[in-house]
């Protein structure tokens, strides 16, 4: 199956640094979503890319769709204590449908 | 705050017994998806229902099966609980199949198995 690759597991920064996460694959996907993971709660959709290139902003948040369509970068800047979390990329498992496939996450520490 | 919501929140059954979740998808929302989140990986596609029926299945056993209602909610029943079903499972609704309609989680229900 498809499988989407994401590392380091762990990342550890100061606030007000800015941080960039990526994910790749050996498939080619249509579509990237960007989720945080909250603990004890369930995975929040940051920001979707439908278009190979494409590059989208969410607030402090950029994530671009990379031109292989086989990877996806995620970017924070100026970090605060909140964007604690774990951090995953997921993507459909076939064609274009809501079925998806995700990464093991990283789980990113902000210290104040 | 998604709109979906699960139940029980937490739980714990023993080996070789029965589990029933419960999920209501997002008001309009059509289909549900379930995933299992086993500790420090990511959610894995269990299967989706779309109108009341079956619409793809994840590689999990016969032992894990679904049902959707009429009004969309949606049961995850698992037979024979084995010591690895313990996770968080996640339930998702989304306007239709389509990977461009936003998908939105529920907060999971915990399950151990002992």
């Amino acid at each position: 199956g498809q499988q989407l690759n994401q590392s380091p597991q762990s990342m550890f920064i100061q606030e007000g640094e800015d941080v960039s996460m990526n994910c790749t694959s050996s498939s080619i996907f249509n579509t990237w979503l960007w989720y945080k993971q909250d603990p004890g709660e369930g995975p929040v959709l940051l920001i979707a890319l439908y278009k190979a290139g494409e590059l989208t902003s969410n607030g402090r948040l950029t994530a671009q769709f990379g031109i292989t369509r086989k990877d996806s970068f995620l970017n924070i800047s100026a970090s605060i204590p909140s964007d604690v979390g774990i951090y995953f990329c997921a993507g459909p498992l076939t064609g274009a449908n809501s079925k998806l496939t995700f990464g093991k996450g990283i789980t990113l520490s902000v210290r104040p | 705050e998604t709109g979906v919501t699960q139940s029980p929140t937490h739980l714990i059954k023993t080996r070789g017994q029965q589990v029933t979740l419960r999920c209501s998808s997002q008001s309009g929302h059509n289909t549900v998806s379930w995933y299992q989140q086993a500790l420090g990986q990511g959610p894995q596609f269990i299967f989706q229902y779309y109108r009341e029926e079956e619409n793809g299945r994840g590689n999990f056993p016969p032992r894990f099966s679904g049902l959707q209602f009429p009004n969309y909610s949606s049961e995850l029943n698992v037979n024979a609980l084995e010591l690895d079903d313990s996770a968080l499972y996640l339930c998702a609704s989304s306007r239709g199949t389509a990977s461009g309609n936003t998908i939105y989680f529920g907060e999971g229900s915990w399950l151990t198995v002992v």
